[in-house]
């Protein structure tokens, strides 16, 4: 199985300052035959079921706000909220869909200093 | 607009098994697949299987193999999750959550609200 890492456990950042989150993987999730990385980005508030943000590592889903961006390849991925809003406190998992069974990381918890 | 409604919360007993629902409404249900997720509490997301509603067809992670069976019912687009066998460490929210599509993508568009299964004896 593909091994999911996420750094840093939590974070705080202020409001409207930049938020990072790093994942990596195992091994590479670069599919070659679309040259595209199988990796997304899930947002999980508190009682919710997870949201997709981001899939192919940097593809936003309609409607996520354009402060989510999501870069990185091969096994080094980063999803980068430019702006933090209040409404962003929430657990970021990131998922591999490159090879099953899929793996997600352990979730990243960001919260407003 | 897409949902996805699971059947409410249960309570079980060690070696019994449970059955979790999910309705589907807002889109042709036999045009994506439809995946199980679980989260025990405080913890990571866990993939369990895939079920193709348009032809019964799944695959289960190897974790569960041999416990868990999902099934569908295309006359009320609904998708089942029965774990038989049940220990306490299968206590966790599950969620139904379907396929971005087009076939089976493993990316996850839409999740149901979440089943809590808490196994105590």
């Amino acid at each position: 199985d593909i091994v999911m890492t996420q750094s840093p456990d939590s974070l705080a950042v202020s409001l409207g300052e930049r938020a990072t989150i790093n994942c990596k993987s195992s091994q590479s999730v670069l599919y070659s035959s679309n040259n595209k990385n199988s990796l997304a980005w899930y947002q999980q508030k508190p009682g919710q079921p997870p949201k997709l943000l981001i899939n192919w590592a940097s593809t936003r889903e309609s409607g996520v706000p354009d402060r989510f961006n999501g870069s990185g390849s091969g096994t080094d991925f980063t999803l980068t909220i430019s702006s933090l809003q209040a409404e962003d406190v929430a657990v970021y998992y990131c998922q591999q869909y490159y090879s099953s069974p899929v793996t997600f990381g352990p979730g990243t918890k960001v919260d407003i200093k | 607009q897409v949902q996805l409604v699971q059947s409410g919360a249960e309570v079980k007993k060690p070696g019994a098994s449970v059955k979790v629902s999910c309705k589907a409404s807002g889109y042709t249900f036999t045009s994506h697949y439809m995946h199980w997720v679980r989260q025990a509490p405080g913890q990571g997301l866990e993939w369990m299987g895939i079920i193709n509603p348009g032809g019964d067809r799944t695959t289960y992670a190897q974790k569960c193999q041999g416990r868990v069976t999902m099934t569908r019912d295309t006359s009320t687009s609904t998708v089942y999750m029965e774990l038989s066998s049940l220990r306490s460490d299968d206590t966790a929210v599950y969620y139904c959550a379907r396929d971005i599509g087009p076939g089976a993508q493993y990316i996850f568009d839409y999740w149901g609200q979440g089943t809590l299964v808490t196994v105590s004896s």
